[in-house]
């Protein structure tokens, strides 16, 4: 079993939609990582939290301590928005990352 | 805000070449910095931490000899994929860890091709 597993594995949704992806965890961690990965391969830290809830945005990040889960919340969801999110859980800068949610919405 | 760069994005060479990869921080210093690789529809992995002034930490099933790391000075490390083979070809990333309670910057990439 991954230490990291993250759901769906893949997400097509319609422009304007709620999108939810979820990640739950089974190690000790330091912080919770949401990242954007694009085709090309760079990616973008989207968010880094250790408890409660962060919003930048329209992106919205809740973990779960207790319960070792995390979800990410995109609203509004558009075109551009497409690419592969990641969750990564920390232990003092060292990550451990899940497989990542394709995400597609069409215009 | 701040940036990683890494340098080259894209490399096609032939077996048995030695391919350097650079990751460096640009408007702030980095004492550690961390190197990645993700083959293809699979997750990314961490292969090594890089101290500045010290020796790097590879994790296990990473071979040192092979995944050359210096971490020279404050804003620069590099990674030296030495006698590489076809396996070795992948998407290899760095990133570089600021202070405190702040997320790691990661730098775009780099595809790396053997032939």
């Amino acid at each position: 079993k991954n230490e990291v597993e993250q759901s769906p594995q893949n997400l097509t949704a319609q422009e304007g939609e709620f999108i939810t992806i979820n990640c739950s965890y089974s190690v000790g961690i330091s912080a919770l990582h949401w990242l954007q990965q694009h085709p090309g391969g760079g990616i973008v830290s989207l968010f880094m939290l250790s408890s409660g809830k962060k919003k930048h945005g329209r992106l919205i990040a809740t973990i779960n301590i207790q319960e070792k889960h995390s979800s990410l919340h995109i609203t509004a969801s558009h075109p551009r928005d497409s690419a592969v999110y990641i969750c990564a859980v920390g232990w003092w800068g060292k990550l451990t990352f899940g497989t990542g949610t394709r995400l597609t919405i069409i215009p | 805000g701040a940036v990683v760069s890494q340098h080259p994005s894209w490399v096609i060479c032939k077996s048995g070449t030695s391919v350097k990869i650079e990751c460096r921080s640009l408007d702030f210093q980095a004492t550690t910095m961390f190197w990645y690789r993700q083959f293809p529809k699979q997750s990314l992995m961490l292969m090594a931490t890089s101290n500045e002034g010290s020796k790097a930490t590879y994790e296990q099933g990473v071979e040192k000899d092979k995944f050359l790391i210096n971490h020279a000075s404050l804003t620069l490390s590099t990674l030296t994929v030495t006698s590489a083979h076809p396996e070795d070809s992948s998407f290899y990333i760095c990133s570089a860890k600021v202070p405190s309670n702040q997320p790691q910057h990661f730098g775009d990439g780099t595809r790396l091709s053997i032939l």
